[in-house]
């Protein structure tokens, strides 16, 4: 169970494209999932906290107008990269929090590989 | 506000080694801990958690206790294996901090045969 998937996997665009990613829950409901991004050899930085029927949260420094995040149901939020630029590549990764239960526990998608050229 | 501090890597080890990473936090309520494995290429997979003090959390020969008086969550594994080369992550979550989580730099390990 806690099964979260991601689509695309990989991508590359060229700059000034916009690219959208999903991020489903299979098996059950998240009332929240967050986006983070990855550099290479380095941690996560937590990019936005998305909440099902509201606006998102991002974190300090990330700009809303440019990682559009959308959580229309339960087991779907898309982040959307508007006008990719080279500085935009990385490996997005997104995590649900389950509705009831454990709230604490995040499981996470396997992640996407964004290459803008 | 809350942190996490991994034992900076890269740790290399012999198959059957016994693997120690250390993990320390500062948080400002009553966190949960996890370790979380990433191999090459993939999302990050909750390997085991502990909700509270004195709790052990173990899974796949690993295990971690949740030590409030040092704050530690140490991981360890008394045998390693080549297919455990992977990147851990240490991390806490609050519920009060929106169940955001922190997470530790990453620790790379590497059991060679």
């Amino acid at each position: 169970g806690a099964v979260v998937s991601q689509h695309p996997s990989r991508v590359i665009c060229k700059s000034g494209t916009s690219v959208k990613i999903e991020c489903r829950s299979l098996d059950f409901q998240a009332t929240t999932m967050f986006w983070y991004r990855q550099f290479p050899k380095q941690s996560l930085m937590l990019m936005a906290t998305s909440n099902e029927g509201s606006k998102a949260t991002y974190e300090q420094g990330v700009e809303k107008d440019k990682f559009l995040i959308n959580h229309a149901s339960l087991t779907l939020s898309t982040l959307t990269v508007t006008s990719a630029h080279p500085e935009d590549s990385s490996f997005y990764i997104c995590s649900a929090r389950a509705s009831g239960g454990d709230q604490e526990t995040q499981y996470f998608g396997p992640g996407t590989r964004l290459l803008v050229l | 506000g809350n942190s996490v501090t991994q034992m900076e890597g890269p740790v290399t080890l012999s198959e059957e080694a016994f693997l120690t990473i250390n993990c320390t936090y500062t948080a400002t309520g009553y966190p949960s801990l996890f370790w979380y494995v990433q191999y090459p290429g993939e999302g990050l997979q909750l390997l085991l958690k502990a909700t509270k003090a004195d709790d052990k959390g173990s899974n796949k020969g690993f295990e971690a206790t949740y030590r409030k008086e040092t704050t530690s969550f140490h991981l360890e594994k008394g045998s390693v294996q080549v297919s455990d080369s992977a990147v851990y992550f240490c991390a806490l979550s609050e519920w009060t901090n929106a169940g955001k989580s922190t997470f530790g730099d990453g620790t790379t390990l590497t059991v060679k045969p």
